[in-house]
């Protein structure tokens, strides 16, 4: 059973800190890793996804991918309280499926 | 705007009643999905489709029915013959099941059986 595995929190980070969220996965095989911002009661929307070992950053947000280790993370900078939401983590297996983590309660403190 | 349009966003049954939830998206998109999520719970896949006229079951297929006839549309039925019915459901697309696509979501349908 492929798995992606996420603290489900909440954390709780005080506004202008960086907040960072984690996420591992099972499949070795795997290949793309995404991330997606989901308010309450709302649909996912995707902030950004990675391929390659290293660093991918876009405004205030940084993903961070360690194929070896077999985990991928997301850094917000400067956190404001509205990124507080929930921070699903995907991964696309070697089978192309999308493996889906249960996501990630962020609470920015103003 | 390209986008997904779920409707309707809020949906009551009575417990026995198939009920059907549209989804369509003009985003030319070949892949469609979809998904249920219940409160506090990560996305499950209930089923999929790459390509008009043809699709596959996700992890939790029971109880639930898809069509494609067209690109841009993937209505989902619930059956009842599905035990747990009451949930959040979300249609996404992508433009193919490569590696590189990710998923764009419509707004949900939330849908209460009792």
């Amino acid at each position: 059973q492929k798995e992606v595995e996420q603290n489900s929190g909440p954390l709780s980070v005080p506004e202008g800190a960086i907040a960072s969220l984690n996420c591992t996965y099972s499949d070795r095989g795997s290949q793309s890793f995404f991330w997606y911002r989901q308010y309450s009661g709302k649909s996912p929307e995707l902030i950004m996804f990675i391929y390659s070992n290293g660093d991918k950053e876009d405004g205030r947000f940084t993903a961070q991918l360690n194929k070896a280790s077999q985990y991928v993370s997301l850094l917000i900078r400067d956190s404001q309280p509205s990124d507080s939401a929930t921070y699903l983590c995907a991964v696309r297996d070697s089978n192309y499926q999308l493996i889906w983590g249960a996501g990630t309660k962020l609470i920015i403190k103003p | 705007d390209g986008g997904i349009t779920q409707s309707p966003k809020y949906l009551f049954r009575k417990e026995g009643q198939n009920v059907t939830l549209s989804c369509e998206q003009n985003l030319n998109h070949d892949a469609m999905y979809w998904y249920r999520q219940d409160p506090g719970q990560g996305l499950r896949l209930i089923y999929y489709s790459q390509i008009v006229n043809d699709f596959q079951k996700g992890d939790i297929a029971e109880g639930y029915s898809v069509s494609r006839e067209k690109k841009e549309s993937f209505p989902l039925t619930v059956t009842s013959a599905q035990k747990n019915p009451t949930a959040f459901y979300l249609c996404a697309s992508s433009a193919a099941l490569t590696l590189g696509s990710p998923l764009h979501f419509g707004n949900g349908t939330r849908l209460t059986v009792t």
